[in-house]
């Protein structure tokens, strides 16, 4: 399978301890996306990377979450000191920069905080 | 208030019939759109760009109003397979969701 790859798929946890979660983007594409979606609402835009460079932060991230994508290919969601309301579907995403309209998106990796 | 609105629904149609949606956006200097689909526990899909000249495939339509700030989506004879959420949004350096307009076609 050549889409998006996320691990894991569920995550439980109990409340203040951290969390890392994988995304494996589509291999040519530049751009890798976080998303965070609750049930019955939309995604909810985290960070972006094009290449290894984390271009944008929404402002509603906490400083307890951050990302990498230190070769420009896999990236990694870490949130520390989990708490209930991290509770949510973390869906990664990739597309190409000139193309940024069409996001391929993985499977999620659902995390439950106890 | 959110950058982007919908209805979440749910709208319970039967099969062949015709329903539209709206969704409205705050940022009147958006310049492109977009609808995406969404299975239940099932990623989002992208359904098709919004033109300003409108976009259509197939049984389904997307229009831009700019005066109004909001698009359309219009789906035409509808299917048993079109239930899911429907997801609009806004591009720019990332994409900006909606929180979804559900569908429910019965037979």
């Amino acid at each position: 399978d050549t889409g998006v790859s996320q691990d894991p798929r569920h995550k439980i946890t109990k409340r203040g301890q951290n969390v890392t979660f994988r995304c494996d983007p589509i291999s040519e594409h530049n751009r890798l996306y976080w998303y965070r979606q609750t049930l019955g609402q939309g995604p909810e835009f985290l960070t972006y990377f094009q290449n290894e460079a984390q271009l944008e932060k929404s402002r509603l991230l906490s400083d307890r979450f951050s990302a990498e994508r230190p070769k420009g290919s896999f990236s990694t969601l870490e949130i520390q000191r989990t708490e209930q309301g991290d509770s949510a579907m973390y869906l990664c995403a990739s597309s190409l920069s000139q193309d940024n309209e069409k996001l391929f998106f993985g499977s999620g990796t659902q995390l439950s905080v106890l | 208030r959110k950058e982007v609105e919908q209805d979440p629904g749910p709208f319970n149609v039967p099969e062949g019939a015709t329903v539209a949606f709206n969704c409205t956006y705050s940022n009147s200097a958006s310049q492109s759109f977009f609808w995406y689909r969404q299975d239940c526990r099932k990623e989002p899909k992208l359904l098709m760009s919004v033109y300003s000249s409108g976009n259509e495939d197939g049984r389904f339509t997307a229009q831009l109003n700019r005066a109004s700030q909001y698009i359309s989506l219009l789906i035409r004879d509808s299917k048993l397979s079109d239930s899911a959420t429907y997801l609009c949004g806004e591009t720019g350096n990332m994409l900006t969701f909606g929180g979804g307009t559900r569908l429910m076609v019965k037979p």
